[in-house]
Formats: structure tokens, sequence, C-alpha cells
């Protein structure tokens, strides 16, 4: 069974720095995707970027970027120029790319943003 | 273009009483998923529907828990009776097509409900 693992419960950053969440996560598959998720107070989960497995290139949207390391089985979500608005619990899921599309969530990350 | 829609926000109840919640997908969406997402832990699927039918319920307790999707659309989720252990936050999430092999499209979350069981 696939199973992802967030060994961060917290992490805290200043205000315009940058900060890495780590994931990692266990599969028999080579095809998969990887999601970092933001979930707010207002309980929304909010997409912030995808990785496809079978893609080298690392994944960028604006201020986040992973580093995707397919053998260790690990994909980090580094936030550059730290946002008040980034603060929330993040959270690491998998999906595999046959069959049922469910996705396999982490246990989440709370990152708090110091002023 | 309207989100994933749930109601009610919040419930609070006793245990043994019933209770549903109600989820309104993006429109043309086939794909609808249920998730249950306990308290400092991620969400986990209870049930997914493509169009009406059900893709995949392995982790849906089926002694209390029971989902509909009439018409491919809207969907029911029911907890019957309710256990303590149920309190959580339940969430619904819609995708445009969620069976074809090698797409990717975006599961959107509604909202959800916050359950409370006392």
């Amino acid at each position: 069974a696939q199973t992802v693992t967030q060994s961060q419960p917290e992490m805290s950053v200043q205000e315009a720095e940058t900060v890495t969440l780590s994931c990692t996560y266990d599969t028999s598959e080579s095809d998969y995707y990887l999601f970092w998720y933001k979930q707010p107070p207002s309980r929304q989960m909010i997409l912030v970027i995808r990785q496809e497995a079978y893609k080298q290139q690392n994944a960028t949207e604006n201020r986040f970027s992973v580093n995707f390391q397919k053998a260790a089985k690990s994909f980090s979500l580094k936030i550059s120029d730290s946002q008040l608005g980034d603060a929330a619990m993040y959270f690491c899921a998998y999906r595999v790319i046959q069959g049922a599309q469910k996705l396999v969530f982490g246990q989440g990350t709370r990152l708090t943003i110091n002023p | 273009e309207a989100g994933v829609a749930q109601s009610p926000r919040y419930k609070i109840i006793e245990k043994r009483q019933s209770v549903a919640f109600w989820c309104n997908p993006i429109s043309g969406h086939a794909t609808l998923y249920w998730y249950q997402q306990i308290l400092g832990q991620g969400p986990k699927l209870l049930i997914q529907f493509q169009n009406n039918g059900v893709v995949d319920d392995s982790q849906l307790p089926k002694d209390r828990f029971s989902a509909e999707r009439l018409k491919g659309v809207d969907s029911t989720l029911k907890i019957q009776p309710a256990k303590l252990e149920d309190s959580a936050v339940y969430l619904c999430a819609s995708s445009l097509e969620g069976g074809l092999a090698g797409t990717s499209y975006e599961q959107y979350f509604g909202p959800g409900t916050r359950l409370t069981v006392t």
C-alpha cells in the first residue's frame, strides 16, 4: 500500500525568508503524481504544486518549487520569500496514474509565518 | 465558475444519532470524492463516484456510513448511528474525469463539514 510521511508536524519561518517542508513516500509504482496542498483555517484544500514522476525536471509555481528525488522517494516543497498568507497546514499527497484516482495524504505540516 | 458546495458547514450531534451531509460538485465534473479528515491527520478517502457509479468504497465503514449520488450530480453522505470517533471534517471534492489512464485532472475541494459527536 502507498504511504506518505511528513516528519515535521510544525515549522516556522520569518516573513520574506525561505522554508522547506519535507515529504517521503512509499510505493512500488513507477508512474504516479505527487502534490502539495495548502489548507488554511477555512479548511478548503488548495492545490499548490504538482509533479509527474516521469518528469525529471522539478516543478515550480512562482514562489513555490519542489525537490523531487525519485530514487529516494522524497518530495520536498520550498517556499521562497514567505508571506503572511502562506500560513496554513501543508499536505503532501500521492496518486497513481492507472486506476482509481484517490489521493493518499500525509499527516500535514503546520507552517507559521513570523512577521 | 462556482466551486464545490457543501452543507452544513458545522454539525453537532449526540452519539447514536444520524446525520447527513450534502455536496454539489462543480458543474460538469464526472468524479466525486468524499474524504474524512480527523483532527491532526490528512484526509482519507471514504468513497469515490464516477458519474453515479461507485469506483472505490474500500475504506467506507459500511455498517454505519452510506453514500449516494443520484443522477450523477449531487451526493449525500450519511452516518447512522454516529460514534464518537466519527468526529472529523468531511471534505467533498470533484474532478473532470477520474478514470482515464494518464490523465491528471485536478481535484477541487469544498469547504468541508465539521462534525462533532458528543
